[in-house]
This record gives C-alpha cells, sequence and structure tokens, in this order.
C-alpha cells in the first residue's frame, strides 16, 4: 500500500495569511493525488484533484501543486471559513489511501 | 443533482456482522465508468478507505481488512450495500459512501452521504 505522510498536523494562522500544508507519497504517484476538507461534523468535500485541477466551485484561493512524491496544497488568504482539517488521497493504485490530516484553526 | 444517503445500525455487538446501505440517486452503477467506495472515520482520527465496487461489478477491497469486507450493489434499487464481519470496538466509526467521479484518468471523491456513527459496543 502506498503510505501518505502530511505535515504539519496542525496550524494556526491569522485571517489573511497564506498557509502551506505538504503530503509526500511513500512511492510516486505522478500527479494523481488529491485533496479534500472536512468542516468538523460535515463529510469531505474535493477541493483539488490531479494535484494542481481545482474542482468546480471552489475558491481561487486554494491551489495544489506537486508530482512524483512530494505535494503542496495552498490556501493564498485564510478566511474564517476555512477552519477544517485538510487530507491528501493518492489515485494512483488501490487501495485508495488517505494522509493522515491537517488541521488548520484561526489565531 | 447526486446524492448519496448511509443506513444502518447505529450500535453493534462485538463479533456481530455490521451491514450498511448506500442509497443513492442521480447517476446509475450501470453506467459505463461509475463506482462507489466505503470510508470510515473513527472519531478524532483520520480517513481510511475500506472497499470499492464498480459498474462492471469489479470490486476492490482495503489490505488490512479485506477478509472481512464484503462489497455488493442492487442496481435497480441504486443501492450499494457493506457487510464488515467480526466487529470489535475499534471499528467504531462514521462510516461514509462516496461516488468515484472519473475525469479523464483521474478518479477522486465528488459527492458524499452525510456518514452514519456505528458504535461497537457490548
Amino acid at each position: 500500500d502506498i503510505q501518505m505522510t502530511q505535515s504539519p498536523s496542525s496550524l494556526s494562522a491569522s485571517v489573511g495569511d497564506r498557509v502551506t500544508i505538504t503530503c509526500r507519497a511513500s512511492q510516486s504517484i505522478s500527479n494523481y493525488l488529491n485533496w479534500y476538507q472536512q468542516i468538523p461534523g460535515k463529510a469531505p468535500k474535493i477541493l483539488i484533484y490531479a494535484a494542481s485541477s481545482l474542482q468546480s466551485g471552489v475558491p481561487s484561493r486554494f491551489s495544489g501543486s506537486g508530482s512524483g512524491t512530494d505535494f503542496t496544497l495552498a490556501i493564498s488568504s485564510l478566511q474564517p471559513e476555512d477552519v477544517a482539517t485538510y487530507y491528501c488521497q493518492q489515485s494512483y493504485s488501490i487501495p485508495r489511501t488517505f494522509g493522515q490530516g491537517t488541521k488548520v484553526e484561526i489565531k | 443533482q447526486v446524492t448519496l444517503r448511509e443506513s444502518g445500525p447505529a450500535l453493534v455487538r462485538p463479533t456481530q456482522t455490521l451491514t450498511l446501505t448506500c442509497t443513492f440517486s442521480g447517476f446509475s452503477l450501470s453506467t459505463s465508468g461509475m463506482c462507489v467506495s466505503w470510508v470510515r472515520q473513527p472519531p478524532g482520527k483520520a480517513l481510511e478507505w475500506l472497499a470499492r465496487i464498480d459498474w462492471d461489478d469489479d470490486k476492490y477491497y482495503s489490505t488490512s481488512l479485506k477478509t472481512r469486507l464484503t462489497i455488493s450493489k442492487d442496481t435497480s434499487k441504486n443501492q450499494v450495500v457493506l457487510t464488515m464481519t467480526n466487529m470489535d470496538p475499534v471499528d467504531t466509526a462514521t462510516y461514509y459512501c462516496a461516488r468515484d467521479f472519473w475525469s479523464g484518468y483521474y478518479t477522486y471523491f465528488d459527492s458524499w452521504g452525510q456518514g452514519t456513527l456505528v458504535t461497537v459496543s457490548s
């Protein structure tokens, strides 16, 4: 199975800050990498697929980059509604695997 | 509009078998390329993919849980059923079903149910 490792596990930033979350795969997954946002008490929501493609309806302050084993999710200007846990997930092979999550809070 | 809804028991005794049903609308599992997965999340922990069933009845399972899981579909009822045998308290989690959406060569979970919390306790 491909292991997905996210860092940091949690972060606290001010409104308007740029925030970055990294995800590393245990082997090359090309760009078969998705990012989800999970607001407390809710189901996950797709933000980014294929490493850098923004899902329709997702604010443009979210962006993704990377290829191979190292990936980044960026929020260009953190908003109060972005408080959530973010997960990466590889779609390169089955079984699908998720990172352990990064909890984002407002300072 | 795609919707999915999970149903099943809220409480299961240890060693029992869990049966969960995902009822969906807005797409058909008889359409080429359509897939539905189950994902679970223990309280305060990360997401864990469990199983997937495809339009052509191909089935895929988590490596660590494959001996305990069975996934099936009833296309006429727009339902996917997951069974998990020999339940243990560590299986306490919110169980989600989600649609696997294909965009070219890429797939992602584009629609999710609201989840159902299953507690395993005697």
